[in-house]
């Protein structure tokens, strides 16, 4: 089983709609969690963190389920620069990050 | 402006032959890593360093190795003994914001073997 699982989707959406995706992850251990997009063929880039009551930026809002070890992403009134893949970023406190393989949103106008 | 900066961009070179990935950073981080990500698919971790003359394998080191002479630097060469090299590798550094160890990465290197 991987330690971090993505719908690799793609989420193909009109423009204004709300989305929603969620990620999954294996360790209970987990310490920090994160959201982080990456534009097509260029670095990924912090979104927001996550956090246990869940936050909200903008139109961003990420929310946390430690008992159900999930972690979900919601947008509303998508925007055409919205399209790119948006990938689950878990912290373990063993090394690195642990990044999930990404789920593809494409808002369509 | 602090940053990271990678270099070069696009990288092309023969099969058999050792290459280097330059990775610097400015924003005074003492944690350093190296991915890989093959078309479609997720990061993968190859190396990392939390300080100065340390580093350890990730999950797919072999082929690879690295050095940390310098906090601000953290080269990656490509050996002949990685099968496939062809891929984007991404540098990436991190220090502490609050609690959360968030990491920022940089553009990116295109490597591609043939």
């Amino acid at each position: 089983r991987k330690e971090v699982e993505q719908d690799p989707g793609p989420f193909n959406v009109p423009e204004g709609a709300t989305v929603a995706f969620n990620c999954t992850y294996s360790n209970s251990a987990s310490q920090s969690f994160f959201w982080y997009r990456q534009d097509c063929r260029k670095e990924p880039k912090l979104l927001m963190s996550v956090y246990s009551s869940g936050n909200e930026d903008g139109r961003f809002t990420a929310q946390l389920n430690r008992a159900s070890q999930y972690i979900s992403l919601l947008i509303r009134d998508s925007k055409l620069s919205d399209s790119a893949t948006y990938l689950c970023v878990v912290d373990t406190g063993r090394r690195a990050l642990t990044f999930g393989s990404g789920t593809r949103l494409q808002v369509q106008p | 402006d602090g940053g990271i900066t990678q270099s070069p961009k696009y990288l092309f070179r023969k099969e058999g032959q050792n290459v280097t990935l330059s990775c610097e950073q400015n924003l005074n981080h003492d944690a350093m890593y190296w991915y890989r990500q093959d078309p479609g698919q997720g990061l993968r971790l190859i190396y990392y360093s939390q300080i100065v003359n340390d580093f350890q394998k990730g999950d797919i080191a072999e082929g690879y190795s690295v050095s940390r002479e310098k906090k601000e630097s953290f080269p990656l060469t490509v050996t002949s003994a990685q099968k496939n090299p062809t891929a984007f590798y991404l540098c990436a550094s991190s220090a502490l914001e609050g609690q959360a160890p968030v990491q920022y990465f940089g553009p990116g290197t295109r490597l591609t073997v043939t």
